[in-house]
C-alpha cells in the first residue's frame, strides 16, 4: 500500500515565522518527493522537488528528506499571510504513479 | 514555455447526463497526461494517465472514461453522471526530461 499521510491542520503561524509541514509515506521505493501549494479554488502549483536525502532551500522554503524515516518536510522562513493555502506533499514511485496526501491547511496571521 | 488548458471552468450537470472535459497542452511534445480529481477537502485520486495518442491507463474503476485523439489533448468524459463524480477536475503533464507534474486551472464539476 502506497500511502502518504499529511496532518491536515489547520496550522496556524504569526507572520514572520517559520512554519513546519511534515509528510511520511509508506513505500520505500519512493523515488522523487515534491511539495505543491494549493490556494482555495486553484489548481496546485510546484514549491520545490527533492530527490536525495538532506536539505533543499530555495529562497524561503527548504525542503527536508529523510528516506531512512520515510519522512519529507517543508520549512517556510519568514511567513507571509499571502502563505496561507493547503500544502500537498507528493510522492513518485515510477514515471506515472504519483501519489497525493490530502494536504495541511496553512493560515499565517498578520 | 509550455502551457496547460482545460475547459469549460465550472459546469453544474444533472445526474445521468453526460460529460466532456478537455484538456491540451501546448509547447511541448509527447507529454505523459494525467487526470484528477479532488473532492471537497480531500487529496488528489488519480483517474487515468496516458503516454501517448491512443494509450490509456486506468486506475480506479469507475463510469468515466479519457480518451488521447491527438498528442497534446486528453479528454474526460461520462456517458451518465453520478453525484458522487462531483469534484474539483484537474489535468497535469509531464515532460520527456523532468517527472514533475504541472497542473491545469481545473474543473469544477457539481452534479445535481
Amino acid at each position: 500500500q502506497k500511502e502518504v499521510e499529511q496532518n491536515s491542520g489547520p496550522l496556524s503561524v504569526p507572520e514572520g515565522a517559520i512554519a513546519s509541514l511534515n509528510c511520511t509515506y509508506s513505500d520505500r521505493g519512493s523515488q522523487s518527493f515534491f511539495w505543491y501549494r494549493q490556494y482555495s479554488g486553484k489548481s496546485p502549483e510546484l514549491i520545490m522537488f527533492i530527490y536525495s536525502n538532506g536539505d533543499k532551500e530555495d529562497g524561503r522554503f527548504t525542503a527536508q528528506l529523510n528516506k531512512a524515516s520515510q519522512y519529507v518536510s517543508l520549512l517556510i522562513r519568514d511567513s507571509q499571510p499571502s502563505d496561507s493555502a493547503t500544502y500537498l506533499c507528493a510522492v513518485k514511485y515510477n514515471n506515472n504513479d504519483m501519489r497525493f496526501g490530502a494536504g495541511t491547511r496553512l493560515t499565517v496571521k498578520p | 514555455s509550455q502551457t496547460i488548458h482545460q475547459w469549460p471552468a465550472t459546469l453544474v450537470q444533472p445526474v445521468g447526463s453526460p460529460l466532456s472535459l478537455e484538456c491540451t497542452v501546448e509547447g511541448t511534445s509527447n507529454p505523459n497526461l494525467y487526470w484528477y480529481r479532488q473532492a471537497a477537502g480531500r487529496g488528489l485520486q488519480l483517474l487515468f494517465y496516458s503516454v501517448g495518442i491512443g494509450q490509456i491507463s486506468s486506475e480506479v474503476p469507475q463510469n468515466l472514461s479519457a480518451s488521447r485523439p491527438q498528442d497534446r489533448q486528453f479528454i474526460l468524459s461520462s456517458k451518465k453522471l453520478l453525484l458522487s463524480d462531483s469534484g474539483f477536475y484537474l489535468c497535469a503533464w509531464t515532460g520527456s526530461q523532468t517527472d514533475t507534474q504541472y497542473f491545469g486551472p481545473g474543473t469544477r464539476l457539481t452534479v445535481l
